[in-house]
């Protein structure tokens, strides 16, 4: 099943902040979130492991609350650079394979 | 040094024909995957695969096969291109075991004419 992004896009101005939501219907055990500049490969950013565990990168946070089955990205004070498609994934415990959302398309104006 | 090298980058062949994605990891990682991104950026797992164990998605066409010479490499074969085959191409690798992140390779766009 995959997970559920929301918003599917979100158009910022240089400075202010978004969240971006990941949701699945199934039990989380780990949450991935990358970012996909265009024409670029999908870059990894963090993965949470735990319920209630919360990560940073620079700007850049997401948690994990595994009773809502639910993980959020934070993007604070953006810049242009942070500009791109932001992926979530979830992990199949069946065969530990990410199943991917299908993306927050991210647009950062000056 | 690249991480995950794919090559070509760019891959232009008429419907029919057979073609293949070179992917190299440097990493030392024990999984590697094949994915497919669509024109909606939607991305697919289509194989990941170690020293062990092959998984194959159940709804790729059994025209696409991997191949891996070692564990460093795994390479796909693509047989009797059709259009809808049209799409990005990523290889990706990543250590065993819960917890780590995967490293994607530039992608091979793949376009069937």
């Amino acid at each position: 099943q995959q997970p559920v992004q929301s918003p599917q896009a979100v158009i910022l101005r240089e400075g202010e902040d978004a969240v971006i939501n990941c949701s699945s219907s199934k039990a989380l055990y780990s949450v991935h979130w990358y970012r996909q500049k265009h024409g670029e490969a999908p870059v990894f950013l963090m993965i949470l492991l735990k319920g209630g565990e919360q990560k940073g990168h620079e700007k850049i946070s997401a948690s994990f609350n595994e009773k809502k089955q639910q993980s959020s990205l934070y993007l604070t004070a953006s810049q242009l650079s942070y500009s791109g498609t932001y992926f979530c994934g979830t992990e199949d415990r069946s065969n530990y394979q990410l199943i991917w959302g299908a993306g927050t398309k991210l647009i950062i104006k000056p | 040094d690249t991480a995950v090298s794919q090559t070509p980058k760019y891959l232009v062949t008429q419907m029919g024909n057979d073609k293949s994605i070179k992917c190299e990891q440097n990493l030392g990682h024990d999984t590697m995957y094949w994915y497919k991104q669509d024109s909606k950026k939607f991305l697919k797992i289509m194989f990941s695969y170690n020293n062990k164990e092959l998984i194959i998605n159940e709804t790729v066409p059994n025209r696409f096969s991997p191949k891996s010479p070692d564990k460093a490499h795994l390479n796909l074969h693509i047989n009797s291109l059709e259009l809808g085959d049209s799409a990005v191409y990523f290889c990706a690798s990543s250590p065993l075991g819960q917890g780590n992140g995967y490293t994607f390779g530039s992608g091979t766009r793949l376009t069937v004419v």
